[in-house]
């Protein structure tokens, strides 16, 4: 069966410092690959995509990018974090049939 | 891109009552409409999906209608339990994207 790992679970980091958020998909080949990010008492916002290696589509300007350097692996990162950043964000995998997606249990990240 | 709004107002129900949760959207109507679920800390879960062709859509205890016309989904749970409160997320999908709601939280009082 297939199963989406996201790690770490929580994380406080300085204002300024770098980030690298990970996420594995295991038991699917040629996945789509989503970030999303979910403020406090607000809803998911699409932060990236990707239909293959290499291939990241972004939704939104921001300070974060994204890479795919593996089929099944998807990679959040930023340079410089700012307070902003702070949310959940969720990785997700669907199959490409737009019909269901899978999400990870998140990230908390609190910048301070 | 859409523009999803759903009740941002929490939803309280007594237990045995149905739960009628709303979606609308602008814009152009999407290939498939989801309903998820999302418990505090964790990630949506999918629950039903239902395509623009179709009108009505149950499984169990849920049921989720589609109206293009008016561009809104209606999200039914009978016989509500306070095992269903949670915050309940409309998404639309349509090419490779997955657009989501701002979600209502219901919550079902024994």
């Amino acid at each position: 069966s297939q199963t989406i790992h996201q790690w770490p679970a929580t994380l406080v980091q300085p204002v300024g410092s770098p980030l690298s958020l990970e996420c594995t998909v295991e038991g699917t080949s040629n996945p789509n690959l989503y970030w999303y990010r979910q403020a406090a008492g607000r809803g998911l916002q699409l932060l990236f995509y990707s239909v293959g290696i290499g291939q990241i589509s972004s939704e939104v300007p921001q300070n974060l990018s994204a890479s795919r350097p593996q089929d099944r692996q998807f990679i959040l990162s930023s340079k410089k974090l700012l307070l902003s950043d702070s949310g959940f964000y969720l990785c997700a995998w669907e199959t490409g049939s737009n019909t269901e997606a899978f999400f990870g249990q998140g990230t908390r990240l609190t910048v301070v | 891109s859409q523009k999803i709004e759903q009740n941002s107002e929490a939803l309280n129900i007594q237990e045995g009552k149905t739960a009628t949760l709303t979606c609308n959207y602008t814009n152009y109507s999407p290939a498939y409409l989801q309903w998820y679920r999302q418990d505090p800390g964790r990630g949506p879960v999918f629950l039903l999906l239902i395509r623009e062709n179709e009108k009505e859509k149950r499984k169990e205890r849920l049921k989720v209608t589609f109206d293009t016309t008016l561009k809104q989904s209606l999200f039914h749970i009978t016989a509500s339990q306070p095992a269903d409160s949670a915050t309940y997320l409309c998404a639309l999908s349509t090419g490779n994207q997955f657009y989501f709601g701002t979600g209502t939280s219901l919550t079902v009082i024994p």
